[in-house]
C-alpha cells in the first residue's frame, strides 16, 4: 500500500523567511496530492493541492511542486507570517478500484513555527 | 459552501455508555468519511461511505458502528469504548472522484473523552 514520508517534523523560521516542507510517496499510481493546515484545536484545512498532470501550482504565498519521477512533492510558503504557524500535513491518493471516494494517506506532519 | 458540521463538539462518556456522533454536509457530496486523530498525529481513516454504502472499514473494532441514513448525514455509534479511544473524531466529505471530485473537506470534529 501507499506510504507517505514527510520532513522535517518541526520547522522554525523568522517572519518573512520562506519555509519548505517535503514529502515522498511510494505508490506510483497516486495522482492527487493535497496539503492541509491544522491550527491547534481546529479542523484540518485544505490549503492547496496538485494533481499528477501538472508540476507546479501557486496560490498567493503558497506553492506546491510535484516530481512524479522521483515521487516527491513539496510545499513552499514565502514571506511567512506568524499566522502561518500550524501543523501541516501532506497526503497522497491513488484512484480507488471501485467507487467515487478518495482514500488519503497522510504524512506524519510538520509543526511550523513562525517567529516575529 | 464548503462546510461540514459535526455534533457534539465535546463528549465525555463512561466505558458502559452508548453515544452517537453526527456529521452533516449539504454540498451534494456522495462520499463521507470518519477519521480518528490522536494528539500530534495525522488523521487516521476509520470508515468510508460512497453513495450511502460502506466502502472501507479499516479494521475498526466493533464498538464503533457507522451509519449513513442518507446522502447528507453520517453517524458514528459508540458503545463500550475504552480510554484509549479518547481522541478527536473528524468527519469529511468529497464529491464523486469519478467525475472529477478530489478535494476532501473536514468538519470541526468531536473531542471525545472516555472515562
Amino acid at each position: 500500500g501507499e506510504n507517505v514520508e514527510q520532513h522535517p517534523s518541526t520547522l522554525s523560521v523568522q517572519e518573512g523567511d520562506s519555509a519548505v516542507i517535503k514529502c515522498t510517496y511510494s505508490d506510483s499510481a497516486s495522482n492527487y496530492f493535497p496539503w492541509y493546515k491544522q491550527e491547534l484545536g481546529k479542523r484540518p484545512q485544505l490549503i492547496i493541492d496538485i494533481r499528477s498532470n501538472v508540476g507546479e501550482k501557486k496560490d498567493q504565498r503558497i506553492a506546491v511542486t510535484l516530481n512524479k519521477t522521483a515521487k516527491h512533492f513539496s510545499l513552499h510558503i514565502t514571506e511567512t507570517q506568524p499566522e502561518d504557524s500550524a501543523v501541516y500535513f501532506c497526503a497522497a491518493s491513488a484512484p480507488p478500484i471501485l467507487g467515487g471516494y478518495n482514500k488519503l494517506i497522510f504524512g506524519a506532519g510538520t509543526r511550523l513555527a513562525v517567529h516575529p | 459552501d464548503t462546510e461540514v458540521t459535526q455534533t457534539p463538539k465535546h463528549l465525555v462518556m463512561g466505558m458502559t455508555n452508548k453515544k452517537s456522533l453526527k456529521c452533516e454536509q449539504h454540498m451534494g457530496h456522495r462520499a463521507m468519511y470518519w477519521y480518528k486523530q490522536k494528539a500530534k498525529k495525522p488523521p487516521e481513516l476509520m470508515f468510508v461511505y460512497s453513495y450511502e454504502k460502506l466502502s472501507i472499514n479499516e479494521s475498526v473494532p466493533s464498538r464503533f458502528s457507522p451509519e449513513c441514513p442518507n446522502s447528507s448525514l453520517l453517524n458514528l455509534h459508540l458503545h463500550a469504548l475504552q480510554p484509549e479511544d479518547s481522541a478527536l473524531y473528524l468527519c469529511a466529505s468529497s464529491a464523486d472522484r469519478e467525475v472529477g471530485g478530489y478535494e476532501q473537506y473536514f468538519g470541526p470534529g468531536t473531542r471525545l473523552t472516555v472515562t
